[in-house]
């Protein structure tokens, strides 16, 4: 494998449910982002980990719950989600930048989400 | 702060003609400046990047963005597309210190016709 990897690549699941989500990257760097896509809006960050310490979250409900067990893995603990969740949820890493300010973040392919 | 606008949501464009795609930034320090593409179903993938030096930087795919300091852009084109263009794209912007990810725009829509 190389570069980010997600999994899985679409997911269906009911309001009641709880799933996750899984991405690893294979670039050897020490930052990793979720990002939310929806329909007509920009992308939304929604959580930045940075050698494994949750860094920024940006007011995300707490039915999203990251996790980062070490720099090449990132989770997402999805449960009791609302329709208006249903997205494409995008991972992306980056390595913690020598020049103040540089990030340069390569994406994985996604998981489409639908709530049900 | 910084902050990009993305002047087009939607540019329709006919096989082999050339092609400009509009990215103003808004930053209060230096930038590193970003195109992404976006195919159907796929994540981001990274075109070109200016980091620093010549203003003029070349990506993959053909196409090329221009860094603007003094008219805050970066103005993505390629002189000649083909179908397979079509896809949305992205600028983004990093360099704000107080800010750990790229700053995206919103995308603009690239349709290329027959």
């Amino acid at each position: 494998e190389t570069g980010v990897t997600q999994t899985p690549r679409h997911l269906v699941m009911g309001m009641t449910n709880k799933k996750s989500l899984k991405c690893e990257q294979h670039l050897g760097h020490n930052a990793m982002y979720w990002y939310k896509q929806s329909a007509k809006k920009p992308l939304e960050l929604m959580f930045v980990y940075s050698l494994e310490e949750r860094v920024e979250n940006n007011s995300v409900p707490s039915r999203f719950s990251p996790e980062c067990p070490n720099s090449s893995h990132l989770f997402l603990h999805l449960h009791t989600l609302q329709p208006e969740d249903s997205a494409l949820y995008l991972c992306a890493s980056s390595q913690e930048p020598r020049d103040r300010g540089l990030y340069e973040q390569y994406f994985g392919p996604g998981t489409r989400l639908t709530v049900t | 702060a910084q902050s990009v606008t993305q002047l087009d949501s939607q540019v329709p464009v006919f096989e082999e003609a050339p092609v400009e795609l509009r990215c103003n930034y808004s930053s209060s320090v230096s930038v590193y400046l970003f195109w992404y593409v976006q195919y159907p179903n796929q994540g981001l993938q990274l075109l070109l990047k200016y980091l620093s030096g010549s203003t003029l930087v070349k990506g993959i795919n053909g196409f090329e963005a221009e860094f603007n300091k003094s008219q805050t852009s970066f103005h993505l084109r390629k002189p000649s597309v083909h179908i397979s263009d079509t896809a949305e794209y992205f600028c983004a912007v990093s360099g704000d210190p107080g800010r750990r990810a790229l700053t995206f725009g919103s995308g603009t829509r690239l349709q290329v016709q027959p």
